[in-house]
């Protein structure tokens, strides 16, 4: 069965460093791979899209890469500051409206 | 201001009840979504319209209900057959053109 794992549950980095969360994935072929960022008790907001033939994609402090062969999708955020905590899902999007699979996500807390 | 409006906020039921999830967008998209999230766990998808007066079931609809009688409008029913109500419930919308969700605010289901 398809499988989604986020490295983990929980991120602590210090306000400044870079943050590098993880999304492995498995029995999936994805067209594209989507990150969204998501606070307590509100709604994911997209952040960044990445297709299958694009090994990397940048939008301000924001990197994303995308590697097929690992089944992997690496985010990274520079120059964290606190107002980035929260939680941040991963998507797997095979292309159809009805092929989204998400991630449980994982929990960045950046401490000032 | 456009967007995706759910409600209520937060929404009891009682045992044997259904209740009805409200959903509207004013992003002209085509397509909507209604998605569970629980502790620990992605998004799952209860179900899916890509057009007016058509929907799908996702991989989670027993227990559940949609109609789609206007393109702004994606109502959920959480059905007395749904043993384990209580989650988190996110609507979300995308254009046809690309799987990129746009999310409501959500709506906090407990059983009383």
């Amino acid at each position: 069965s398809q499988k989604i794992e986020q490295n983990s549950e929980a991120l602590n980095i210090q306000e400044g460093k870079t943050a590098t969360l993880t999304c492995n994935y498995t029995n999936y072929s994805p067209a594209y791979l989507q990150w969204y960022r998501q606070d307590p008790g509100r709604g994911p907001v997209f952040l960044l899209l990445i297709r299958e033939n694009e090994k990397e994609k940048r939008k301000e402090r924001l990197k994303v890469t995308f590697d097929t062969t690992l089944k992997q999708s690496l985010f990274h955020i520079t120059a964290s500051q606190p107002a980035d905590s929260a939680t941040y899902l991963c998507a797997l999007d095979g292309g159809n409206n009805n092929d989204m699979r998400f991630g449980a996500g994982t929990r960045l807390t950046v401490k000032p | 201001d456009g967007g995706i409006t759910q409600s209520p906020k937060y929404l009891f039921r009682k045992e044997g009840q259904n209740v009805t999830l409200s959903c509207e967008q004013n992003l002209n998209h085509d397509a909507m979504y209604w998605y569970r999230q629980d502790p620990g766990q992605g998004l799952r998808l209860i179900y899916y319209s890509q057009i007016v007066n058509d929907f799908q079931k996702g991989d989670i609809a027993e227990g559940y209900s949609v109609s789609r009688e206007k393109k702004e409008s994606f109502p959920l029913t959480v059905t007395s057959a749904q043993k384990n109500p209580t989650a988190f419930y996110l609507c979300a919308s995308s254009m046809r053109q690309t799987n990129i969700q746009y999310f409501g605010a959500g709506t906090r289901l407990s059983v009383l």
